[in-house]
């Protein structure tokens, strides 16, 4: 299995702008998390999703993130408008919910709001 | 709300020195995860322990988990540097209609010949 894959790698925009971050999780799981990682703030957990329904936005940090999931394959982690304080390290990561929750975590994408 | 607590946070220490990571939690819960992240990756899964008195051991590390209370620990046995990363500890928080995993801040390691 390719393990959960996220894209794009490496993200550098403007402030204003929108970004949309990508994954797609091990084939077969049905959990699916979105995670913020700063320096400040270490791991946050923003969403997370069993069979394709959001279960608990709580660490959205505001209306500015939106995360959907249309299919047991694909996520989409959206901002708009970015900001600089934005700038992180965003992780996706997987879990087959059965007799663990643990995750899977992929590559990350590195955004930058300038 | 369920808290995850590591200490230390900085470990700095010598090839071939022995030493323990400590992750508390502040709610009952049966399961815990340990993660590693080498600088500019990924979280890698290390441990998982589902009950207490469990114990993993890969190589050097070891870990165990004593849910009466509430701790966990990683003991790095003779250190390398290959070992110098971040390690996390993680934990099942589970409700009626939630079950996701609590992470700690993480101990970052640093191991110098």
């Amino acid at each position: 299995d390719a393990g959960v894959i996220q894209s794009p790698r490496h993200e550098v925009t403007e402030m204003g702008q929108e970004v949309t971050l990508r994954c797609k999780p091990i084939s077969g799981h049905n959990s699916l998390f979105w995670y913020r990682q700063t320096m400040m703030r270490g791991l946050e957990l923003l969403i997370y999703f069993n069979n394709n329904v959001p279960i608990d936005d709580s660490g959205m940090p505001e209306d500015r993130f939106s995360a959907k999931m249309p299919n047991a394959s694909f996520s989409t982690l959206k901002i708009q408008p970015s900001e600089p304080r934005d700038s992180a390290v965003y992780f996706c990561a997987s879990s087959l919910r059965g007799l663990t929750y643990e995750q899977y975590f992929g590559p990350g994408t590195r955004l930058t709001v300038t | 709300e369920l808290k995850v607590e590591q200490n230390p946070l900085f470990l700095s220490m010598q090839e071939g020195k022995n030493y323990t990571i400590y992750c508390n939690y502040s709610t009952t819960s049966d399961r815990l995860y340990w993660y590693r992240q080498d600088p500019g990756k990924s979280l890698e899964s290390l441990f998982v322990l589902l009950s207490n008195g469990a114990v993993k051991q890969e190589g050097r590390l070891m870990a165990s988990l004593d849910t009466k209370a509430r701790l966990s620990t990683l003991h790095i046995t003779a250190a390398v540097h290959d070992l110098s990363a971040t390690y996390f500890c993680a934990v099942e928080a589970r409700s009626y209609n939630t079950d996701k995993l609590i992470f700690g801040t993480g101990t970052r390691l640093q191991v110098f010949p």
